[in-house]
Order: C-alpha cells, then sequence, then structure tokens
C-alpha cells in the first residue's frame, strides 16, 4: 500500500531531551516536507526537501533539524526541545518538486506533548 | 507573497443542507489551489484542486469548488450534507514556479441530524 509513515504517533517528552520523529515513503517520491499544526494557524511549513541531501527551510524552521539522507526517509529532529514545540507534526511526500499543483500525500500525525 | 483566509473557524449545518466553505487567496502569480479534508486522528487527504483548467473543478464525496479570479475565492460546496462529512478542512494555495504550499487555518464542520 502506497503511504507515508510516521513514528512514533505520539510522544511526551521533557525540556532539552532530543528526540527523533521518523518519516517514510515507499512511493519514491522526490519531495518530502514537514508541518506543524496549531490551533487557529492551520498548518505551518518547518523543512522541505526536493532530493536527497538537498533541504530547505519553510516558515518556522526555528529549533528543528532536517537530514535527507536516503529519498525514502526524511527526520525530523528536535535537538533540544521547549514547550512552544507541543504540536501536531505531518509528514508529506509529492512526486516531483512540490510545486505546480502537486498533491502531497500526508502521514498520519505525530503529536508531541514537551513538559 | 501568498496567502489565504478561510472564514469561519466553525461551520455547522444540517444533515442534508447545503454546505458552503469560504476561502479568499492572495498570489502574485498563477495560483494553484487545493481544498484537503483532515477527518478525527487522521492526516490530509485532497479533495480537489485548481491547476489552471476548468474553472469549476469537481473533487471526491460530491465536493465541488469554483475558481473566481475576480473575486480572488475559491469556495468549497456540497448540495446535501451527510454525516460522515464531519472534518476539518483546509484550503491551500502554490504558486506557478514555487515550492511551497501555504495552508488556511482550516474549517472545522459539524453536520446535525
Amino acid at each position: 500500500e502506497a503511504q507515508v509513515t510516521q513514528n512514533p504517533r505520539y510522544l511526551i517528552t521533557v525540556t532539552g531531551k532530543k528526540l527523533t520523529v521518523t518519516c517514510s515513503q515507499n512511493m519514491n517520491h522526490e519531495y518530502m516536507s514537514w508541518y506543524r499544526q496549531d490551533p487557529g494557524l492551520g498548518l505551518r511549513q518547518i523543512y522541505y526537501s526536493m532530493n536527497v541531501e538537498v533541504t530547505d527551510k519553510g516558515d518556522v524552521p526555528e529549533g528543528y533539524k532536517v537530514s535527507r539522507k536516503e529519498k525514502r526517509n526524511f527526520p525530523l529532529i528536535l535537538e533540544s526541545p521547549s514547550p512552544n514545540q507541543t504540536s501536531l507534526y505531518f509528514c508529506a511526500s509529492s512526486p516531483g518538486d512540490g510545486g505546480n499543483g502537486e498533491t502531497q500525500y500526508f502521514g498520519p500525525g505525530t503529536r508531541l506533548l514537551v513538559l | 507573497a501568498q496567502s489565504v483566509t478561510q472564514l469561519g473557524s466553525h461551520v455547522s449545518v444540517s444533515e442534508g443542507a447545503l454546505v458552503l466553505l469560504r476561502c479568499n487567496y492572495s498570489s502574485s502569480v498563477p495560483p494553484y489551489l487545493f481544498w484537503y479534508v483532515q477527518y478525527p486522528n487522521q492526516g490530509l487527504q485532497l479533495l480537489l484542486k485548481y491547476t489552471s483548467a476548468a474553472t469549476l473543478v469537481k473533487g471526491i464525496n460530491g465536493f465541488e469548488a469554483e475558481f473566481k479570479k475576480s473575486e480572488t475565492s475559491f469556495h468549497l460546496t456540497k448540495p446535501s450534507a451527510h454525516m460522515s462529512d464531519a472534518a476539518e478542512y483546509f484550503c491551500a494555495v502554490s504558486e506557478t514556479g514555487g515550492f511551497k504550499t501555504i495552508f488556511g487555518a482550516g474549517t472545522r464542520l459539524f453536520v446535525k441530524a
């Protein structure tokens, strides 16, 4: 089944403890992206990647890191999480460069609580 | 810069009534416009999109949207609401030649029996 998977789905952590949220797609998509969803703000893009080893900042990149060493994986790293990073996180992918009207395919989401 | 405004964070309709969710956008170049739906505890999935072909776009589950350039709008409609339509709906825009998609704040649709 074609899908985007994220792990873990739910995570509670404490301020300052490094964590990684994994994202993997099995559709051979070029473009991958991370969003955070907050009430009243919709989805805001954190980072995106148009190909292996090519990443760029979205609208809210502060406090996050990403890497794209393999085409299928795009992990999101929080090196020192803070309570304002409590949110619902979505990974998404699309076949080409993410532009020109491409549909994005979303993972199920990771709900993060930072205490 | 591109942006999206969804009017109404919550909309409530009775089962069988018309659904109308409003979306206005701003873009300096011809836009691509999307409606995504998010069911409880799930990721977003595409309902429909406008990519400069027909201005009236039909999507899944009986939804459609009309691109009106003069009004910079892309409102989502469905003639008759069903209980299963209860979800959160997001309007989004991306620009020709761009690599980013900008999402609106979302509208939660409630359907009353």
